[in-house]
């Protein structure tokens, strides 16, 4: 399976500090993506990384890939309350499978 | 419009009953997908539509049946159902084959309850 997993589960910060998340997948990818999720909502797509990138960047959004180690990681900076949700990476093949989550909570 | 749009956003539904899902883009995309969501656990995918066909049925039991009437809608029957299928289901499309792959546009979802 390609499913990714995120690391940590779940996390709380304070407002304005960085957040960071990592995924880890099992086998070789097209590319990986970062998707948020608002609670019992539709996902959002956040960013997208081709395995041949290394990083890339999207507003206060930086994302990592490290294809030697099967890793990625998103950062948020400066965070902000309406980051409060569930974040996910899923990697593609033929379909997209999506990583277990890293819910993360903003504390004023 | 960069919308996908689902109907109806909250359903209660019974064990005996039939009813469906819709999910609607204009987009122009050609995949269109269902997924399913249980609390806390990431979506799972159930079925892709590729071009109007169904390309992949990821062993959805038959109590679940898509439909794909024309490129802009994608169904959802269901009949029958557990109340273990209660779940936010979630459709989604892409530009597959076409243009630049920017990712899946989802809708809001379904929230399916089965009493």
């Amino acid at each position: 399976s390609q499913q990714g997993e995120e690391d940590p589960q779940a996390l709380s910060i304070q407002e304005g500090e960085n957040a960071t998340m990592n995924c880890s997948y099992k086998t070789s990818i097209n590319n990986l993506q970062w998707y948020r999720q608002n609670s019992g909502r539709g996902l959002v797509h956040l960013i997208l990384i081709r395995s041949n990138e290394r990083e890339k960047h999207s507003g206060r959004l930086r994302v990592t890939l490290d294809t030697s180690k099967k890793s990625s990681s998103l950062l948020i900076t400066a965070s902000r309350a309406a980051d409060t949700a569930s974040y996910f990476c899923a990697t593609q093949d033929d379909k997209i499978i999506f990583g277990k989550g890293t819910r993360l909570h903003i504390l004023p | 419009d960069t919308e996908v749009t689902q109907t109806p956003k909250h359903l209660v539904m019974g064990m005996t009953n039939k009813k469906s899902l819709k999910c609607e883009q204009h987009m122009g995309h050609r995949a269109m997908y269902w997924y399913k969501q249980k609390a806390k656990k990431p979506p799972e995918l159930m079925f892709v539509y590729s071009y109007e066909k169904l390309s992949i049925n990821e062993s959805v039991p038959s109590r679940f049946s898509p439909e794909c009437p024309n490129s802009s809608l994608l169904n959802l029957h269901l009949h029958a159902l557990q109340p273990e299928d209660s779940a936010l289901y979630l459709c989604a499309s892409s530009s597959k084959g076409l243009g630049p792959w920017n990712g899946y546009t989802f809708g809001s979802g379904t929230r399916l309850t089965v009493v």
